[in-house]
């Protein structure tokens, strides 16, 4: 079975300083990993993906997120937040059956001051 | 591309009266999924089908809870004798192909709020 734990449900970071919002995993298999975002009444927009390889991948709007295997972690950061990037951030990872559904955390609310 | 719609985006409806909200994938993905989300929570997967065909429910999906994609392009999600605790927003995603490197694109969603 797999599991997301996020911790932290609510992050506030100035705008200019560094994002980084944790997410550890559990897995029976090599995983598969996502973040996605939601902005208010709006579905979830993939941020990015982790499969096979390179385990430092690239998103959209500057994200990247870096796999562990060894700490199951897969930590979300930004190196300079915007206040566009006030939003809800969940993390995921695919299921191991043929449906490949995934499981999320129960999200980061992500607040950015001025 | 014009992405997952979903609709309506809102149903207020009264306890114990049905709703069916309605999904419309990206055109050439075979792979349809429904999740629910709850207040503060993560999705919750419901139910997956690929191209006509139901192949997966969670325990989540009571049976008052039916799901079907008749034709396998849109699919249609209705509850039965709705209750307080089916509030939630309904989400739809869709995936192209057997690849499981396809990540799932999703819906804004339709919100439902029991009376």
């Amino acid at each position: 079975a797999q599991s997301v734990t996020q911790l932290g449900s609510h992050v506030s970071v100035s705008e200019g300083a560094l994002v980084l919002l944790r997410c550890n995993y559990s897995s029976s298999v090599p995983p598969y990993l996502f973040w996605y975002v939601q902005y208010p009444n709006q579905g979830l927009q993939l941020l990015l993906k982790y499969t096979t390889g390179a385990t430092l991948v690239k998103g959209i709007n500057g994200f990247e997120a870096e796999f562990k295997k060894s700490e199951t972690s897969f930590h979300l950061t930004k190196p300079s937040a915007h206040m566009s990037d006030a939003a809800e951030y969940f993390c995921a990872v695919r299921g191991s059956g043929s449906a490949r559904q995934l499981t999320f955390g129960s999200g980061t609310q992500l607040t950015v001051l001025p | 591309d014009t992405g997952v719609s979903q609709d309506p985006r809102h149903k207020i409806t009264k306890r114990g009266q049905n709703v069916t909200f309605r999904c419309d994938p990206i055109s050439e993905h075979n792979r349809l999924y429904w999740y629910r989300q709850t207040l503060g929570q993560g999705p919750e997967f419901l139910t997956y089908f690929q191209n006509e065909a139901q192949l997966e429910k969670s325990r989540l999906l009571s049976d008052r809870f039916s799901a079907e994609r008749p034709k396998g392009s849109f699919s249609t999600l209705e509850i039965q004798r709705t209750e307080q605790g089916d509030s939630a927003m309904y989400l739809c995603a869709s995936s192209l192909g057997s690849d499981s490197n396809q990540p799932q694109h999703f819906g804004d969603g339709t919100r439902l709020s029991i009376l």
